[in-house]
Order: C-alpha cells, then structure tokens, then sequence
C-alpha cells in the first residue's frame, strides 16, 4: 500500500493555465506539507497544514493556494502558471510531535512542465 | 541562509568502499535528519539524530553530529551500486517555525 500519494505523476501544460495536484496519506499523520524541488535538486518547503490548520506558509506567490478537505488530503491549486513553476512538486506527510518536526514521508512527486 | 550546505556535492566511489558525506548549518537546531532520494523518486527518511546526541547508527550508516561546530556527517560502509543517489541533510532550528530545511544534497554513485 503507498503511504503517501499524489496524483498526477506527470503534468504539462501551457502557461496561464490552472491546475491542481492532489495528496493523500494513509499513515494517520495529522501534518502534511507541500515541497517545490527544482532543477538543481534544491528542495524548498512552501505549505504545512495540521490538522487541517496552516501552520507554514512560505513565501509563495498567491498564485498557489493550498487546501486541505482533512487531515489525510492535502490538495495544491495552481492559478495562472508560469514558466517558473515548472518544477518537481512533493507532498509529505509527518505526526507533529514536541521537540521539532519529525521523520517526514514523501510521495513520489509531481513533475510540472509549464510551456 | 538557513540552509544545510553539504558536501562534497558530488562523491563517485567504487562498490565495497565507505562514503562519508558533510552537513554543515548556521543555527542551533532541535534535530538534524539525513534522507536519500534516488533518481526519479521521492525522498526517503534514513536517520533522525537529536541536538544531545552525538553518534547514531543503522545497519550500514553511521551519522554524527557535533553541536559544536555545527556540522554532520553521513558514513555509509561498505557500499553498494543501489546506494547510488543523492542525499539530503534537513535541519529544523531552535526557535523556528515547524518546518525542515533542507541542503543542497550530495550526489552519491557507487560504481559496480
């Protein structure tokens, strides 16, 4: 069973254009986050949500709006892209614990093709 | 910056031999994690070593960390052509918001 999902795999399209990418954990964690990667690797948080609250919100452009039905789902709409957002997009999922975030899980990534 | 810097950013070894990867960051930290992510894919957590620890083991990884001067390190013994991939120091800091930083990453291959 995956533990952490994303759906799709692959996404190309033109810019200007809205999309979105959905996320879903079945590890019973209650913090999930949204991650940019670009090209030279260089991973980058943008969103965090507990329990369905947000707790992180990176500097990122309005454009992106995350949402979260529950705490298993984290979904990302993307309005009017950009060549710059063509990036490798990964969800993750943690149990929010004191002491500091703990050991994340990562989907598989959504690659993001803006032409 | 925030950011872990590793280094070196590119290792190439030969299978049997160890590969020891750097970590080093600005500010106190609660804990310093270790993830690998092989080409294509998502990353994947390795070990999670706290600001009172200073040495930490599993199967064939060593991590270290001295507070001190604010660096880690990653040994992976006795390597393998499947531990080629890169890999990522992620810190959280004390006083921060809830959120991992993460390095550059090291890019590791192990040739058979």
């Amino acid at each position: 069973d995956t533990a952490v999902s994303q759906t799709p795999k692959y996404l190309v399209t033109q810019m200007g254009n809205d999309k979105s990418i959905k996320c879903e954990q079945n590890l019973g964690h209650d913090t999930m986050y949204w991650y940019k990667q670009d090209s030279k690797k260089f991973l980058k948080i943008m969103f965090s949500y507990n329990n369905k609250e947000l707790i992180i919100n990176e500097t990122v452009p309005n454009r992106f709006s995350p949402k979260s039905p529950d705490k298993a789902h984290l979904n990302l709409h993307i309005n009017s892209l950009e060549l710059g957002d063509s990036a490798v997009y990964f969800c993750a999922s943690s149990q929010r614990r004191a002491g500091g975030p703990d050991t994340q899980y990562f989907g598989p990534g959504t690659r993001l093709t803006v032409l | 910056s925030q950011q872990g810097e590793e280094d070196p950013q590119a290792l190439s070894i030969q299978e049997g031999e160890n590969a020891t990867m750097n970590c080093s960051y600005k500010t106190s930290i609660n804990n310093l994690q270790w993830y690998r992510q092989n080409s294509g894919r998502g990353l994947v957590h390795l070990i999670l070593i706290r600001s009172n620890e200073r040495e930490k083991h599993s199967g064939r990884l060593r991590v270290t960390l001295d507070t001190s001067k604010k660096s880690s390190s990653l040994l992976i013994t006795a390597s393998r052509a499947a531990d080629t991939a890169s890999y990522f120091c992620a810190t959280d800091y004390r006083g921060g918001s809830e959120k991992l930083v993460f390095g550059k990453g090291t890019k590791l291959t192990v040739n058979p």
